[in-house]
């Protein structure tokens, strides 16, 4: 069964340092997205990714995230200076279709900033 | 802004216990409501898409239906297989219809 697949599973960082979580979405899925799980927390929608441009962000995707697809499989989330409020577990999902909530989500990368 | 509230956030059943899970929700126009299951460390797994009141949906033991205001995640006769958290979220056809809201989640937990 296809699936998304998210690199690293986890990675330790320092505070102002430059991250970047690496994800391969299904194959034929047209639309990409991140969202990050605080933890104990709810799964917050960051961006979506269509075209390979921008369609939609949240308020949280501010000038220190930005996303890429540099080669037609990855899809990649750059935090530019990391802060301590950025650790959290960073989802990928992608999805065949705009109209559905029907999002197929990989495993996590968890982000911790020392 | 798009709001989605579950309740209880932790339930524990025994074996073949039935029970429902609660959703309420305000948005403004609904596209649709999707019910998803997280298991620890894992990202969430989709389960239901509902687009209208009234309508239900059903997979092995768990049922979904949906009014205007709320959604019930109904679990017949659970096994503790089914314990995990799951999550009740929504996608509205204001402002950027691509988001997907998601609530805090009921945490279920099944004894055997």
């Amino acid at each position: 069964e296809p699936e998304v697949t998210q690199t690293p599973s986890h990675q330790v960082t320092q505070m102002g340092q430059e991250v970047i979580l690496r994800c391969v979405p299904i194959s034929n899925h047209l639309y990409f997205y991140w969202y990050r799980q605080i933890l104990g927390q709810k799964v917050e929608f960051l961006v979506s990714f269509y075209n390979n441009e921008i369609s939609e962000k949240s308020e949280i995707f501010d000038d220190q995230f930005s996303v890429e697809r540099p080669d037609g499989s990855n899809f990649t989330l750059k935090i530019r200076s990391t802060k301590l409020e950025d650790s959290a577990m960073y989802f990928c999902a992608s999805s065949r279709d705009q109209n559905t909530g029907e999002l197929f989500f990989g495993e996590g990368s968890r982000l911790t900033v020392l | 802004e798009d709001q989605v509230t579950q309740s209880p956030e932790a339930l524990r059943l025994q074996e073949g216990e039935s029970s429902s899970l609660n959703c309420s929700y305000t948005v403004s126009g609904l596209r649709g409501l999707f019910w998803y299951r997280q298991d620890p460390g894992k990202g969430p797994e989709f389960l239901f898409t509902l687009y209208s009141a009234g309508e239900e949906k059903e997979k092995e033991r768990l049922k979904a239906t949906l009014t205007k205001k709320e959604s019930f995640l109904h679990i017949t006769a659970p096994k503790p297989e089914d314990s995990a958290t799951y999550l009740c979220a929504v996608q509205a056809y204001s402002g950027g219809y691509q988001k997907v809201t998601f609530g805090t989640g009921t945490k279920l937990q099944v004894i055997p």
